[in-house]
């Protein structure tokens, strides 16, 4: 199972909106609604910021959103806070029944 | 409050086995699916495996297939990772994760602080 694809790093300044890709195939990302991401800053382990697509867990604040077209999805933070600067990975079910992760987005807040 | 606290790892010589365990609190323990996720030294997050909340299954991603094998025991609220023939890249931190469901589908959910895994001679 092939990694899914992000962007290595996107950054933005405090108050404005970013948006992270995550690009599967039709095994994955395309065929399911079961896309999560995780929030990792530096050292700590990571942690479930949006689950099945568009899901929030509980004490996750709403300038985090998700979204997906076809085999890419999408997360999108708004207001930008210097608290938001970390790593970022999405995952997705897969056909063979197992889990695949993204590559990883380093996200800084200039 | 969810609590997952791995322990086993180490440094171990290639060819080598370990086996990881995670001992969890704070949540129903035997109607949760359970994972394992791993991540090298400055790398991305890798899956390695999942367990339903019965054991009656299990998957793996195929890096570790046939090599590993994942267990749990819902009377101890333990997840356990027996590992084999270890190769320098199974060197990383493996996370004990719990689902936010009981079957493989539910998403991983909740990760405890992981156990270094060192392969080298």
């Amino acid at each position: 199972q092939s990694a899914l694809t992000q962007p290595p790093s996107v950054s933005g300044s405090p108050g404005q909106s970013v948006t992270i890709s995550c690009t599967g195939t039709s095994s994955d990302v395309g065929i399911y609604d079961r896309v999560s991401w995780y929030q990792q800053p530096p050292g700590t382990a990571p942690k479930l910021v949006i689950y099945e697509v568009t899901t929030r867990p509980s004490g996750v604040p709403d300038r985090f959103s998700g979204s997906k077209s076809g085999n890419t999805a999408s997360l999108t933070i708004s207001g930008l806070q210097a608290e938001d600067e970390a790593d970022y990975y999405c995952s997705s079910y897969t056909t063979s029944n197992t889990w695949v992760f993204g590559g990883g987005t380093k996200l800084t807040v200039l | 409050e969810v609590q997952l606290v791995e322990s086993g790892g180490g440094l171990v010589q290639p060819g080598g086995s370990l086996r990881l365990s995670c001992s969890a609190s704070g949540f129903s323990f035997s109607i949760f699916a359970m994972h394992w996720v791993r991540q090298a030294p400055g790398k991305g997050l890798e899956y390695v495996s999942t367990i339903t909340s019965l054991g009656d299954s299990t998957y793996y991603a195929d890096s570790v297939k046939g090599r590993f094998t994942i267990s749990r025991d819902n009377s101890k609220n333990t997840l356990d990772l027996q590992m084999s023939s270890l190769r320098a890249d199974d060197t990383a931190v493996y996370y004990c994760v719990k689902g936010l469901g009981g079957m493989v589908v539910s998403a991983i959910a909740d990760w405890g602080q992981g156990t270094l895994v060192t392969v080298s001679s």
